[in-house]
């Protein structure tokens, strides 16, 4: 039983570069959630997705972020345009199905981006 | 927007001795969740309270969910070393509204039990 999954572990990018990170969720589970934890603060939602739709990404920037969530493959969080104010560590969690209060989300062990 | 605020958000303490950590909000949650995170890694889920006055036990720890879901509480019996770490809370929103499902999450606090 594999937990979720997310790569790169860590990713350094220089700024202006595109960033790309990954989730494959828990086998079974079909919603992924996006949280940024900036240094010296606590988790942040960014967007919620499930396949193939984005359902809730109140807490993304308006720009230079993306997120999808394929029919196939894993969840991709894409920053264009890195800036160093965007380093921070990412995680996605899965869930396996919508949040009804009760729904547990586990976590991935995070990618930590550094822009220089 | 809803809000949790989590205290104290450093705390230093001997082994054995005991520590409860509060999460508190004006806003009412669905559920509420406790985290662990090590460095480097991503929170690991302790327990889920859902229903309110709620109490939940995992071994050394007790888990409490308040009377009008706004609050919860984590005690720690008994500390050891190997408590160590960050202890986050995090709640879902009520039914309804695009903020269904989305965690909120507090500060954190940094534990560290010393021998």
């Amino acid at each position: 039983n594999a937990g979720v999954m997310q790569n790169p572990r860590h990713l350094v990018r220089r700024r202006g570069q595109e960033a790309r990170l990954r989730c494959s969720p828990m086998k079974g589970h079909s919603h992924v959630y996006w949280y940024r934890q900036l240094p010296e603060e606590g988790l942040k939602f960014m967007v919620y997705l499930q396949k193939e739709n984005i359902i809730d990404e109140s807490g993304m920037p308006k720009e230079r972020f993306s997120a999808e969530f394929p029919k196939e493959g894993p969840s991709i969080l894409r920053i264009q345009q890195v800036v160093r104010g965007d380093s921070a560590a990412y995680f996605c969690a899965s869930s396996p199905r919508r949040g009804t209060g009760s729904d547990e989300q586990f976590f991935g062990p995070g990618t930590r981006l550094t822009v220089l | 927007t809803q809000l949790l605020e989590q205290s104290p958000q450093f705390l230093s303490i001997q082994e054995g001795e005991n520590l409860t950590v509060y999460c508190n909000s004006s806003s009412v949650f669905s559920s509420l969740q406790w985290y662990r995170q090590e460095p480097g890694e991503g929170p690991v889920l302790l327990v889920t309270v859902v229903t309110g006055g709620e109490v939940k036990k995992l071994k050394r720890l007790t888990f409490q969910f308040g009377d009008a879901r706004k609050d919860s509480s984590l005690h720690i019996t008994a500390a050891q070393p190997g408590d160590t770490g960050l202890y986050l809370c995090a709640g879902t929103s009520p039914t309804g509204g695009t903020s269904y499902g989305k965690l909120t999450f507090g500060q954190g606090t940094i534990l560290t039990v010393h021998p």
